[in-house]
């Protein structure tokens, strides 16, 4: 089975730094996709990230990067130029991939509750 | 398009009661995700349909739970009786796979139960 390991609930930055937030991992998986999800106090699940597990490059989407070290089972997010529209729970996420054209559910950690302060 | 769409949003109920959970998926996804979330275990898969029929029930807690998709449009999750351990934020996601290795898991808004 596999599980996902967040291993700070909570985390407070300041507006215009930058903050990881850490994500381990275990499977005997060879392929998998990876995710960090961001649920603001409205509740919303939004999908900031997205990793592939055969990918080496480290995915980007303008101020959100990951550090995925495979070997080490570990998908951190950075954070830079934080915003206060930046608080929220942090959720990091994996997804067996499944041949054939199916898709299989999430595996979510227990999140980190980040605080972006003015 | 609208999004995924849950209904109703917030839900209180007593003890012993029936409740029903609906979900309306994007238009033309084949796939259909329940999950629950609550503070002790954090987001976790209920049930999840391919098409329309169920593909892995496992995470259902027990008989009380419940869930049916009669069409791709329309899903429900129920819970009979409800008990107060049951209260927690119950979010239906959709995605389009189609055949292709991924694809995103768009969310709804999620309800919110609380049974007294």
């Amino acid at each position: 089975a596999q599980t996902v390991t967040q291993s700070q609930p909570e985390m407070s930055v300041q507006e215009a730094e930058t903050v990881t937030l850490s994500c381990t991992y275990d499977t005997s998986e060879s392929n998998y996709y990876l995710f960090w999800y961001k649920q603001p106090p409205s509740r919303q699940m939004i999908l900031v990230i997205r990793q592939e597990a055969y990918k080496q490059q480290n995915a980007t989407e303008n101020r959100f990067s990951v550090n995925f070290q495979k070997a080490a089972k570990s998908f951190s997010l950075k954070i830079s130029d934080s915003q206060l529209g930046d608080t929220a729970m942090y959720f990091c996420a994996f997804m067996k991939h499944w041949d054939g054209g199916s898709q299989g559910n999430l595996i979510f950690g227990k999140g980190t509750k980040l605080s972006v302060k003015p | 398009d609208a999004g995924v769409i849950q209904s109703p949003r917030h839900e209180v109920t007593e003890m012993g009661q029936e409740v029903t959970l609906r979900c309306k998926p994007i238009s033309g996804h084949d796939y259909l995700f329940w999950y629950r979330q609550t503070m002790m275990r954090g987001l976790e898969l209920l049930i999840y349909f391919n098409n329309n029929v169920p593909i892995d029930d496992s995470g259902m807690p027990e008989d009380r739970f419940s869930a049916k998709m009669p069409n791709a449009s329309f899903s429900t999750l129920k819970i009979q009786p409800s008990e107060p351990r049951d209260s927690a934020v119950y979010f239906c996601a959709s995605s389009l796979v189609s055949g292709r290795s991924y694809n995103e898991q768009f969310f709804g808004p999620g309800t919110r139960l609380t049974v007294l």
